[in-house]
């Protein structure tokens, strides 16, 4: 079945870096887009970030453009959603998810990780 | 911007029907999308493209979009059906959620 794990969520100190990932299974990897979205504490969605399937294309929102960098690496089956120049605001459960079909973007989301959560703090 | 406007809250007898709405300019004119979250969980898809349900989504959630609000009916609710939902469209290079509606079955 189709699996995403994220890892790397933490606390880090204002103005710090992290870098998250997402491993995927279950599905090939290389044939679907794929998004970040997070979810600061008693809040709602937020969409991030995406990337094609090949790489090739990366959207961002604008609350995180310039900031965040999202990648994958097909041969790895590993998306990553590098964290930069971080505020408290960002603090977050921070979700990768799938592109529904495969291709180019449908820009709707199944399945979903469980999410890891990114805690920016002094 | 394009936004997404959500009730904060619905509340529906066990047993009846539940309806979340989720209004948009000229909504009908994009793809609407929504999700179930229990707390403590990931988000859920549980309609696309307005009305289509995922494979597994029991057949009591169902959904409509016209003029400027698209509609998330849950028939027969149970209390596992209770939790945040969302709404969601993919807007040229963004994707936008509302902001979220909490079902309560009473």
């Amino acid at each position: 079945q189709v699996q995403l794990v994220e890892s790397g969520g933490g606390v880090v100190q204002p103005g710090g870096s992290l870098r998250l990932s997402c491993a995927a299974s279950g599905f090939t990897f290389s044939s679907y887009g794929m998004h970040w979205v997070r979810q600061a504490p008693g809040k709602g969605l937020e969409w991030l970030a995406f990337i094609r399937y090949d790489g090739n294309d990366k959207y961002y929102a604008d609350s995180v453009k310039g900031r965040f960098t999202i990648s994958r690496d097909n041969s790895k089956n590993m998306l990553n959603l590098q964290l930069s120049s971080l505020r408290a605001e960002d603090t977050a459960v921070y979700y990768c998810a799938k592109d529904f079909l495969e291709g180019l973007i449908k820009g709707w989301f199944d399945p979903w990780g469980q999410g890891t959560l990114v805690t920016v703090s002094s | 911007s394009y936004e997404l406007t959500q009730p904060l809250s619905v509340s529906v007898a066990l047993g009846q029907t539940a309806r979340i709405t989720c209004g948009g300019n000229n909504i009908v004119s994009k793809n609407v999308h929504w999700y179930q979250q229990k707390p403590g969980q990931a988000p859920v898809l549980v309609i696309y493209r307005d009305s289509d349900r995922p494979s597994g989504i029991p057949e009591r959630f169902s959904g409509s979009n016209s003029g400027n609000t698209a509609t998330l009916t849950i028939s027969r609710a149970q209390a596992g059906d209770e939790g945040d939902y969302y709404c969601q469209v993919w807007d040229t290079t963004t994707a936008l959620f509302g902001g979220g509606t909490k079902l309560t079955v009473l």
